[in-house]
């Protein structure tokens, strides 16, 4: 099993559209969460932390679930700009301090 | 505009050269990585410095050696590649390697293509 997995999709969503994607991992002991946004052929950019109480960022919200062991993110009014591929990374034990990546998600917003 | 500054943005080179990609960053970060990245794939862990000292190798082929001069450059010196070693290359910082703060800051990466 993967540490992290994330389906890859491509999610194809109209414009205005709401759409979640759902992370999950294996080690309990993960400490920090996040999500990071990666354009093609660009770098990975932090899209936001996600914090046991959830948190939002505008048309952004990541939500938490230690108990089930799933981070989700959730976007309200798809523009197409927000055409990317999305990477929920987990912070293993602070022992290593190694962030773990997911496969990534795409998620294409078409007109 | 990324603050992590990586060169060049594309290096073609043959198995046998040998090439340096640089990296650096100003924002006062203790700790640096290098990732690789296939396409259509997630970054992989290469290598972490923190406070200049290498305190992980992911298992990486001795051709690719890196070096911390200080603690805002990094170099990935690379030595008879394969061409399985193309790839997109990313460094990234973040301002201490463990704790919760482990908010990493990408370059731009070097494309690397060996023939």
């Amino acid at each position: 099993r993967k540490e992290v997995e994330q389906d890859p999709g491509p999610f194809n969503v109209p414009e205005g559209a709401t759409v979640a994607f759902n992370c999950t991992y294996s080690n309990s002991a993960s400490q920090s969460f996040f999500w990071y946004r990666q354009d093609c052929r660009k770098e990975p950019k932090l899209l936001m932390s996600v914090y046991s109480s959830g948190n939002e960022d505008g048309r952004f919200t990541a939500q938490l679930n230690r108990a089930s062991q799933y981070i989700s993110l959730l976007i309200r009014d798809s523009k197409l700009s927000d055409s990317a591929t999305y990477l929920c990374v987990v912070l293993g034990s602070s022992n290593t301090g190694k962030l773990i990546f997911g496969q990534g998600t795409t998620l294409q917003v078409k007109p | 505009d990324t603050e992590v500054t990586q060169t060049p943005k594309h290096l073609v080179m043959g198995m046998t050269n040998k090439k340096s990609l640089k990296c650096e960053q100003h924002m006062g970060h203790r700790a640096m990585y290098w990732y690789k990245q296939k396409a259509k794939k997630p970054p992989e862990l290469m290598f972490v410095y923190s406070y200049e000292k290498l305190s992980i190798n992911e298992s990486v082929p001795s051709r690719f050696s890196p070096e911390c001069p200080n603690s805002s450059l990094l170099n990935l010196h690379l030595h008879a590649l394969q061409p399985e070693d193309s790839a997109l290359y990313l460094c990234a910082s973040s301002q201490v390697r463990t704790g919760s703060n482990e908010k990493l800051f990408f370059g731009s990466g070097t494309q690397l293509s060996v023939l």
